[in-house]
């Protein structure tokens, strides 16, 4: 079955401090990858996105993520967070077939001062 | 002015009413897709359209249905409203390739 977890319901990170959100996916086809984000009352603006070649891609508001096939993930980090970050992250898959994305539940980022 | 905009933004409705939620998109794509979020579920599908005569069923299709009425304009209808049905709607597009998907602002629906 097609799916996507995100283990982390919740996370609080430090001002400053590192972050790394996880994801992982089952998929029966090459997977086309997404991060979005959900700042509070707002929709969906997406972060980054994986189709194929470097696994390391490169997103807006200097966030990255890593495509790893051999551990099925696809986890977002930022080097250093600021308090503009908190809000609800989304990893989503979609394939080559063109149908609709499958999300994850989502990881809700709280960011202490 | 948005690619892709949804009316109302707001609606409380009560049970057993017929709500219309509507969607219209200014970036001349095929595909627009309807998806509900709730807290701690993530967003799911409930109905999707390739083009104006090809409308398929999503993860969560029952007690909804939906209209393509032109390229640009997908509604969503909920035909006697119950309170499970409170959530967060929104509305996406994409192209034929599917890469990207735009989201709409959502519609936050209340059914008491």
């Amino acid at each position: 079955a097609q799916s996507v977890t995100q283990p982390d319901i919740h996370i609080t990170v430090s001002e400053g401090a590192s972050l790394e959100l996880r994801c992982n996916y089952s998929y029966g086809a090459t997977p086309y990858l997404f991060w979005y984000v959900q700042s509070p009352g707002q929709g969906l603006q997406l972060l980054l996105k994986y189709f194929s070649g470097d696994t390391l891609v490169q997103g807006i508001k200097g966030f990255e993520a890593e495509f790893k096939r051999s551990q099925s993930s696809f986890n977002l980090r930022k080097p250093s967070v600021h308090w503009s970050d908190a809000a609800e992250y989304f990893c989503a898959v979609g394939g080559v077939t063109g149908t609709a994305l499958i999300f994850g539940k989502g990881t809700t980022l709280s960011v202490s001062s | 002015d948005a690619d892709v905009t949804q009316t109302p933004r707001n609606r409380i409705t009560k049970t057993g009413k017929r709500i219309m939620l509507e969607c219209s998109q200014t970036k001349g794509h095929d595909r627009m897709y309807w998806y509900r979020q709730d807290p701690g579920l993530g967003l799911r599908l409930i109905y999707y359209s390739f083009d104006v005569k090809d409308i398929n069923k999503g993860e969560i299709s029952d007690g909804y249905s939906v209209s393509r009425q032109a390229q640009a304009k997908f509604s969503l209808s909920l035909e006697s409203a119950i309170p499970n049905q409170t959530a967060l709607y929104f509305c996406a597009t994409s192209d034929r390739t599917a890469m990207k998907q735009f989201f709409g602002p959502g519609t936050r629906l209340t059914v008491l």
